[in-house]
């Protein structure tokens, strides 16, 4: 299975709301990634767990919260967004390192009202 | 942050023909990769050349580097119209800690291949 999934496919939330963006993978991996893409932009790196843990955190504001409860889960907490956090969020595992490529879920786009 | 330089933003050209993709880079790499996106939605991981490699191929794909100028090319022979996508090179710096570092993408090429 090579296979990254993410639930919701698409989310709208308005500004006070709290949401949870959801990710999984079953290959074993363990490094996964969190990434923002804005229209017609690349990929931005938001966070990386490595072996359950955060690693990384790309100075992403405190209204965006990551958890990762196993080593097949990665969750994303929303909370206060901004209209201008509207974007396509993806999700990325790969083996440990970045010598490996990664494999990404299809996204959840989501907006802000 | 980003990193990588993609040349040309966007590229049409007729089914058959040859497209080639351009990535500069900044800093020293690990390995560069790329991927390919259709039309927003998640990437698929095409090719990865590490920092020690000058050029690789796999199917139609044909991947070089040049770490002294800090770039890579993707060539994709005999286009078909199912290569209509977005293509992204993204850059692994050289591990400093040992743990996971993630991407660094570049701008992108947007290629559409008319039939």
């Amino acid at each position: 299975d090579t296979e990254v999934t993410q639930t919701p496919k698409h989310l709208v939330m308005g500004m006070t709301n709290k949401k949870s963006l959801k990710c999984e993978q079953h290959m074993g991996h363990r490094a996964m990634y969190w990434y923002k893409q804005k229209a017609k932009k690349p990929p931005e790196l938001m966070f990386v767990y490595s072996y359950e843990k955060l690693s990384i955190n790309e100075s992403v504001p405190s209204r965006f919260s990551p958890e990762c409860p196993n080593s097949s889960l990665l969750n994303l907490h929303l909370h206060a967004l901004q209209p201008e956090d509207s974007a396509l969020y993806l999700c990325a595992s790969s083996r440990r390192g970045d010598r490996f490529e990664q494999y990404f879920g299809p996204g959840t786009r989501l907006t802000v009202t | 942050s980003q990193q990588g330089e993609e040349d040309p933003q966007a590229l049409s050209i007729q089914e058959g023909e040859n497209a080639t993709m351009n990535c500069s880079y900044k800093t020293s790499i690990n390995n560069l990769q790329w991927y390919r996106q259709n039309s927003g939605r998640g990437l698929v991981h095409l090719i990865l050349i590490r920092s020690n490699e000058r050029e690789k191929h796999s199917g139609r794909l044909r991947v070089t580097l040049d770490t002294s100028k800090k770039s890579s090319s993707l060539l994709i022979t005999a286009s078909r119209a199912a290569d209509t996508a977005s293509y992204f090179c993204a850059t692994a710096d050289i591990d400093s800690g040992g743990g996971a570092d993630g991407l660094t993408f570049g701008k992108g090429t947007h290629l559409i291949i008319q039939p």
